[in-house]
């Protein structure tokens, strides 16, 4: 079946732009993650949700990033007047079960973004 | 808090050779480990988890890993590597959300 898919898959933004990422799930799948992955470094925890709510949202960096899910499914991922600090790629990721640990989760292509 | 640490940041090692990469994990609860590799410009993909039981642990690709509480460790071996072997590889903890390593860089050579 069908994984996870992200789009797009590169975006170029200038600094303070507002950008959007988009993240499709495996279907059925209750949990939805969201990383971000600085260049040489490994993936580093943003948002959790659980069907449509946020359950955690502790690794946002700032208010300017806000990550939505309104009907369980597909879930965006906003920046607000982003800087060059934001350049990095995001993943998304989903699992079957409500967040529970040692569930496997599945992760998207990612989202390549280059804030200049 | 828990925490990963990959002790090496890159790894060369020729074709056919044996390759390990080492994971450490800090953790005051029991723990679920995984090792995930990701190849350029792709997500990353599950190679193995240990939840419980038997301590060694095989994955795809021909991949394994030993948990050993006592150490804290949570090594990955390949007895013999492949050119297609290239590539990051994630140590993690899970806590519902993913605890990630550094990574390692794995470069086999022909």
């Amino acid at each position: 079946g069908a994984g996870v898919s992200q789009s797009p898959r590169y975006k170029v933004a200038k600094r303070g732009q507002d950008v959007a990422l988009r993240c499709d799930p495996i279907s059925g799948h209750v949990s939805l993650f969201w990383y971000q992955q600085a260049l040489g470094q490994g993936p580093e925890f943003l948002t959790y949700f659980q069907n449509e709510a946020q359950l955690d949202k502790s690794g946002l960096p700032s208010d300017r990033f806000f990550a939505e899910r309104p009907e369980g499914s597909v879930s965006t991922l906003k920046i607000q007047r982003t800087q060059q600090e934001d350049s990095a790629v995001y993943l998304c990721a989903s699992s079957s079960t409500p967040g529970e640990r040692g569930e496997t989760q599945y992760f998207g292509p990612g989202t390549r973004l280059l804030v200049l | 808090a828990q925490s990963v640490t990959q002790l090496d940041s890159q790894v060369p090692v020729f074709e056919e050779a044996p390759v390990e990469l080492r994971c450490n994990y800090s953790s005051s609860v029991s723990v679920y480990l995984f090792w995930y590799v990701q190849y350029p410009n792709q997500g990353l993909q599950l190679l193995l988890k240990y939840l419980s039981g038997s301590t060694l642990v095989k994955g795809i690709n021909g991949f394994e890993a030993e948990f050993n509480k006592s150490q804290t460790s949570f090594h990955l071996r390949k007895p013999s590597v492949h050119i297609s072997d290239t590539a990051e590889y994630f140590c993690a903890v899970s806590r519902g959300k993913l605890i990630f390593g550094q990574g390692t860089t794995l470069q086999v050579k022909p």
